[in-house]
C-alpha cells in the first residue's frame, strides 16, 4: 500500500526566505507526482505536476524535483511572500492510473 | 478555474439524515473522482468513474455511501443515515482517461450535528 509522508507538518518563516518542503513515498511505481496548494476551507489548486520520467518542473518561484528511485520529492519556494501562506499537499498517482494518494500536508506561514 | 463545480458548498445536517452532493465537470473530462478530507489530513480516495461506469471503490465507502454518474456527465454522492464521523470536506476531481492530471472542484463541507 502506497504511503506518502510530508515533512515538516508546519513551517513558519519570515518574508523573503527561500524554503524547501519535503515529500516521500514508499512505492516507486508511480505515474506522476503533483504538488497542490490548499487555502483554509477551500479546494485544491494544482501547482506542479512531474511525470515519472522527469526530474523537475518549474513555475515562477516554485521548483519541484522528483527522485523516483529514492521515493522523494521536494518543493522549493523562492523569496517567500505572505500570500504563499497555505497548506501544501503532495500526491502520487500510481501506475494503475486511478487514485491519487496524498500526504498530510505542510502548513506554511510566511510572516510579513 | 478548473471547470469543476460542486454544490452545495456547505451542508449542515442532523445525525441520521440523508444528504446528497453534486459534482459537475467540464464535458471533456470522462473520468470523475470523489475524495474525502477530514480536518488536518490529506484527501482520501473514495471512488471513481469512467464515463458512467464506476470502476473502483475504496473500503472507506461504506454501505451508507452511494455514488452515481448516470449519463457520464455530472455525478452525485449520497450519504444515508449520516453520522458525526461523516463530517468532512468532500472533494470532486475530474480528468481524462489516459491523461494523468486531476482537476479539483472547490469541495462540499459537510457538518453532521
Amino acid at each position: 500500500k502506497q504511503e506518502v509522508t510530508q515533512i515538516p507538518a508546519a513551517l513558519s518563516v519570515p518574508e523573503g526566505e527561500n524554503l524547501v518542503l519535503n515529500c516521500s513515498f514508499t512505492d516507486s511505481a508511480i505515474y506522476n507526482l503533483q504538488w497542490f496548494r490548499q487555502d483554509p476551507g477551500k479546494g485544491l489548486t494544482s501547482l506542479l505536476l512531474i511525470q515519472s520520467s522527469q526530474r523537475e518542473q518549474t513555475s515562477g518561484r516554485l521548483n519541484a524535483s522528483l527522485d523516483k528511485s529514492s521515493g522523494r520529492s521536494t518543493l522549493y519556494i523562492a523569496a517567500s511572500q505572505p500570500g504563499d501562506s497555505a497548506t501544501y499537499l503532495c500526491a502520487v498517482l500510481e501506475t494503475s492510473g486511478s487514485r491519487l494518494t496524498f500526504g498530510e500536508g505542510t502548513q506554511l506561514t510566511v510572516n510579513p | 478555474d478548473t471547470g469543476v463545480s460542486q454544490n452545495p458548498r456547505h451542508k449542515i445536517t442532523k445525525r441520521g439524515q440523508n444528504v446528497t452532493f453534486r459534482c459537475d465537470p467540464i464535458s471533456e473530462h470522462n473520468r470523475l473522482y470523489w475524495y474525502r478530507q477530514t480536518l488536518g489530513q490529506g484527501p482520501e480516495f473514495l471512488t471513481y468513474f469512467q464515463n458512467e461506469a464506476q470502476l473502483e471503490k475504496s473500503r472507506l465507502l461504506s454501505d451508507r455511501f452511494s455514488a452515481e454518474r448516470p449519463k457520464g456527465s455530472f455525478s452525485t454522492l449520497e450519504i444515508q443515515r449520516t453520522e458525526q464521523g461523516d463530517s468532512a470536506m468532500y472533494l470532486c476531481a475530474a480528468g481524462l482517461a489516459g491523461g494523468n492530471e486531476q482537476f479539483f472542484g472547490p469541495g462540499t463541507r459537510l457538518t453532521v450535528l
